[in-house]
């Protein structure tokens, strides 16, 4: 029973642009939620996140929003670079449930085309 | 400087043959996790260290031990290999302060393929 969605298993967009990246969650007790990105042959590098308390985090090109009501996630990358190529996940936290483990989406292939 | 390391990086061996993935890390942080990747590609918690103790063993087969020596070490071991443990593995560690928890830092995993 997957706790975390993410819909789209690859997204295409030219450099320059913006892409958009989605996440659905069903569980409302989680109220840590991350990104991560990953490179083949090495490990997902935390990327943003952002806390229950917020609906939107910068951090240069990268901006996560969170709504709450929907139980959606989304990440934005603007503008997009093709270095940005990698699969990214979003994962889920939540300090109520008593664990300090992650709960991961299957992740979406971006590619950035030059 | 590698913050996770995790070896071997590959590992090919029969069924029924008993195996073990080292992890270390060197970031001083208090919690270390073992992650499975399925070939669904779905990252998924398999065992959770805090300060060299078990705090979450989700449901997987006895078959698999973690074993802490100290707060930087999480190793793995695994017996009786079967053909469905073929997947990457994946160490992680973080400080155990708050929302910090959440923001794990990966090693670069483990493939390990069950023939």
């Amino acid at each position: 029973d997957q706790q975390v969605k993410q819909n789209s298993p690859s997204l295409s967009v030219q450099e320059g642009r913006i892409s958009i990246l989605n996440c659905d969650y069903t569980n409302s007790m989680f109220d840590y939620f991350l990104w991560y990105k990953k490179y083949p042959a090495e490990g997902p590098t935390f990327l943003i996140s952002i806390s229950s308390i917020k609906d939107k985090n910068e951090d240069g090109r990268f901006t996560v929003f969170l709504n709450k009501s929907a139980k959606h996630l989304s990440l934005h990358i603007v503008p997009s670079q093709p270095g940005d190529s990698a699969v990214y996940f979003c994962a889920v936290g939540g300090m109520d449930t008593g664990r300090r483990a992650l709960t991961f989406g299957s992740g979406t292939r971006l590619q950035v085309q030059p | 400087d590698t913050a996770v390391s995790q070896t071997p990086k590959y590992l090919v061996t029969q069924m029924g043959n008993d195996k073990s993935i080292k992890c270390e890390q060197n970031l001083g942080h208090d919690t270390m996790y073992w992650y499975k990747q399925d070939s669904k590609k779905f990252l998924k918690i398999m065992f959770s260290y805090n300060n060299k103790e078990l705090i979450i063993n989700e449901t997987v087969p006895n078959r698999f031990s973690p074993k802490s020596p100290d707060k930087a070490h999480l190793n793995l071991h695994i017996n009786s290999l079967e053909l469905g443990d073929s997947a990457v593995y994946f160490c992680a560690s973080s400080q155990d302060s708050g929302l910090a928890t959440y923001e794990q830092y990966f090693g670069p995993g483990t493939r390990l393929t069950v023939t």
